[in-house]
């Protein structure tokens, strides 16, 4: 079974802080990563890709890969309430057909 | 251009109904995915299409379980003999080619089984 982890929180930081959140994936072999935003009762959107070791900035947003730790995170710069959200992170299989696999996400709350 | 859509939004079926929901994706975008997403978890795959063909179909809980995309485009998921365990919100996504690429998700379909 591949897993993607991610702590459910909630993660609560204030207005104009950085919000940092991780995920962590078994298959070692994963070659795509993706960071979704939920808001509640809608449905995922992309934020993010990202593909090889390091950094990967857009806008207030950076996402980081150390694929040797298998882990993959998302800073979140100036965090305004309405970033608060779930954060799901996807992860795409090796081998077969790539499927993503996502992690359950982790409920951020910004508070004023 | 026109996003991913998907009908109906909302369904309501007695457990035993029959049920078809509709995903119609981005235009050109090759790949097409269905997800199954339960209150407080991430979204299930269930099944993959490349074009009309199905290439996985490895989620897809029971036989009762069928996918189609017959010209490439529009997709169909049918839920036959409907359980209160199948409620759950249905996410179809589209990528513009195959499955290792960015994923744009619908506005989903609600199911509720009575």
């Amino acid at each position: 079974q591949k897993e993607v982890e991610q702590n459910s929180g909630p993660l609560s930081v204030p207005e104009g802080a950085i919000a940092s959140l991780n995920c962590t994936y078994s298959d070692r072999g994963s070659q795509s990563f993706f960071w979704y935003r939920q808001y509640s009762g809608k449905s995922p959107e992309l934020i993010m890709s990202i593909y090889s070791n390091g950094d990967k900035e857009d806008g207030r947003f950076t996402a980081q890969l150390n694929k040797a730790s298998q882990y993959v995170s998302l800073l979140i710069r100036d965090s305004q309430p309405s970033d608060s959200a779930t954060y799901l992170c996807a992860v795409n299989t090796s081998g077969g057909s790539y499927i993503p696999t996502f992690g359950r996400g982790t409920s951020l709350i910004v508070h004023p | 251009g026109a996003g991913v859509s998907q009908s109906p939004r909302y369904k309501v079926a007695k457990r035993g109904q029959d049920v078809a929901l509709r995903c119609d994706p981005i235009s050109g975008h090759v790949s097409l995915f269905w997800y199954q997403q339960a209150l407080g978890q991430g979204p299930e795959f269930l099944t993959y299409f490349q074009n009309e063909a199905q290439l996985d179909k490895s989620g897809l809980p029971s036989d009762r379980f069928f996918a189609e995309r017959p010209e490439g485009s529009v997709s169909t998921l049918k839920i036959q003999r409907t359980q209160q365990e199948d409620s759950a919100v249905y996410l179809c996504a589209s990528s513009f080619s195959g499955a290792n690429n960015e994923q744009f998700f619908g506005p989903g379909t609600r199911l509720t089984v009575l």
